[in-house]
């Protein structure tokens, strides 16, 4: 089964607002990565976590490595039209080396 | 210009009919992978290839088959294709430099259909 559990499944703000999606995992993770897949495209790098407690920001995009490494945060700052797509986490789960396990993604509609 | 090619990008098919659908990168990547995307379940991962002659099962390899002969190529093959294996099929690679991840590039993606 899923092992690694990501929510909400959709949301829908208003340009300007905030949103924020959570990755979250019963195993400890060795690393965590973020996607972003725009509708009709394909999934896009945009960072990757590795320690405990980690925070890396960019521009208006703040991502969060747990402390136990079992959970991951990606928060957009007063969100854009052109943030609207899919957010994915992606681990590699202790244990499993070079075996990357997606989460469900999260669904972001942004209206003006 | 670095990229992850997949060709065809898109399929019709009937059911049983062997079909391979080709993924190759231009950047010198170890690591390629094949992922399969379908609603509500994400992108699950089918095989990987950590380097020439060194291929994995993922999390859902069955039906499926991989080759890596070549290091910039890694076709996916689907022997006798049925409808569950209707799907959005992602190639990728990235190099991995002490077990580290680097940047995974996707390709454009191959949209399969079994009827």
């Amino acid at each position: 089964g899923q092992q690694v559990m990501q929510i909400p499944q959709y949301q829908h703000v208003q340009e300007g607002e905030d949103f924020t999606t959570y990755c979250n995992s019963s195993t400890t993770l060795s690393n965590i990565q973020w996607y972003k897949q725009r509708p009709g495209g394909h999934p896009v790098f945009l960072i990757q976590l590795v320690k405990s407690g980690e925070v890396k920001k960019q521009k208006r995009l703040t991502f969060q490595f747990g402390e136990a490494k079992k959970n991951s945060s990606l928060h957009i700052t007063a969100t854009q039209t052109t943030d609207v797509g899919t957010y994915f986490c992606a681990a590699e789960l202790t244990g499993t080396a070079s075996k990357l396990t997606f989460g469900t993604g999260t669904r972001l509609q942004v209206t003006l | 210009e670095a990229q992850v090619t997949q060709n065809p990008r898109y399929l019709i098919t009937v059911t049983g009919k062997k079909l391979t659908v080709t993924c190759s990168q231009n950047m010198n990547h170890e690591y390629m992978s094949w992922y399969r995307q379908d609603p509500g379940l994400g992108l699950r991962q089918i095989y990987y290839s950590m380097n020439v002659e060194v291929t994995d099962k993922g999390d859902v390899p069955e039906g499926y088959k991989v080759s890596r002969k070549e290091k910039r190529n890694f076709p996916l093959i689907l022997e006798s294709p049925s409808p569950n294996q209707t799907s959005l099929y992602f190639c990728a690679s990235s190099s991995l430099w002490t077990g580290m991840w680097e940047t995974q590039y996707f390709g454009p993606g191959t949209r399969l259909l079994v009827l």
